[in-house]
């Protein structure tokens, strides 16, 4: 079954605004982490990654969230524009799996 | 090196008709990922490579599913008896696997499978 998952399918922001990307995951002995941006036909782009020995990690305008505790990952976007606009997925890897098990993702619309 | 390069970018196939698809994965990258996505969803895992040995198969990977990656760099995935439940997108990924680094998972733009 489905391990990661997202509490909201839809997300919309005006631009400008800060958006916050929620997702649950069931497997306690995962041990890292990926935010995906995919844009209608397209692949996923990779945002921003983290594993399981930090809690927090930024990049550029996005900064991941990691609760183990919970088993709560975050994607915080600063200052979301129009081009932030497409569908974003959590990935997580278990410690001995080689592949990522995708949630089913969260699409997000900037209001101009 | 440009990413993950895949071909063709769309196919239109008649239902029992076999294809063939191609990854070309990040030069430096010793694993290679094959995934299925369906319209709303994400991406399912198929089947990996570690160089050239075929590691894990998901039991999505029907025996009408067959993939290559026979001198470690690029792969293959075939799909014999093409069913309408096939029309997805396939994507493939690569990796570098070595402890204390990051994995990467960097994605193609991958191939969308009609079958009619």
């Amino acid at each position: 079954g489905e391990s990661v998952g997202l509490h909201l399918p839809t997300l919309s922001v005006q631009e400008g605004d800060n958006s916050i990307i929620n997702c649950a995951y069931s497997n306690s002995a995962s041990d890292y982490f990926i935010w995906y941006k995919q844009e209608s036909g397209k692949g996923p782009q990779f945002i921003i990654d983290i594993r399981s020995n930090m809690d927090k990690r930024q990049g550029q305008r996005v900064t991941v969230l990691l609760n183990k505790t919970v088993k709560h990952l975050s994607l915080q976007i600063a200052a979301t524009q129009p081009g932030d606009s497409a569908v974003y997925f959590c990935a997580e890897k278990g410690g001995s799996q080689g592949n990522l098990i995708f949630g089913k993702g969260t699409k997000l619309s900037v209001k101009p | 090196d440009t990413g993950v390069s895949q071909n063709p970018r769309h196919k239109i196939t008649k239902r029992g008709q076999n294809v063939t698809f191609r990854c070309d994965p990040i030069s430096e990258h010793n694993r290679l990922y094959w995934y299925r996505q369906t319209l709303g969803q994400g991406p399912e895992f198929l089947t990996y490579f570690q160089n050239e040995a075929q590691l894990e198969k998901s039991r999505l990977l029907s025996d009408r599913f067959s993939a290559e990656r026979p001198k470690g760099s690029f792969s293959t995935l075939e799909i014999q008896r093409t069913e309408q439940g096939d029309s997805a997108m396939y994507l493939c990924a690569s990796s570098s696997w070595d402890r204390g680094s990051r994995d990467g998972y960097t994605f193609g733009s991958g191939t969308r499978l009609t079958v009619v």
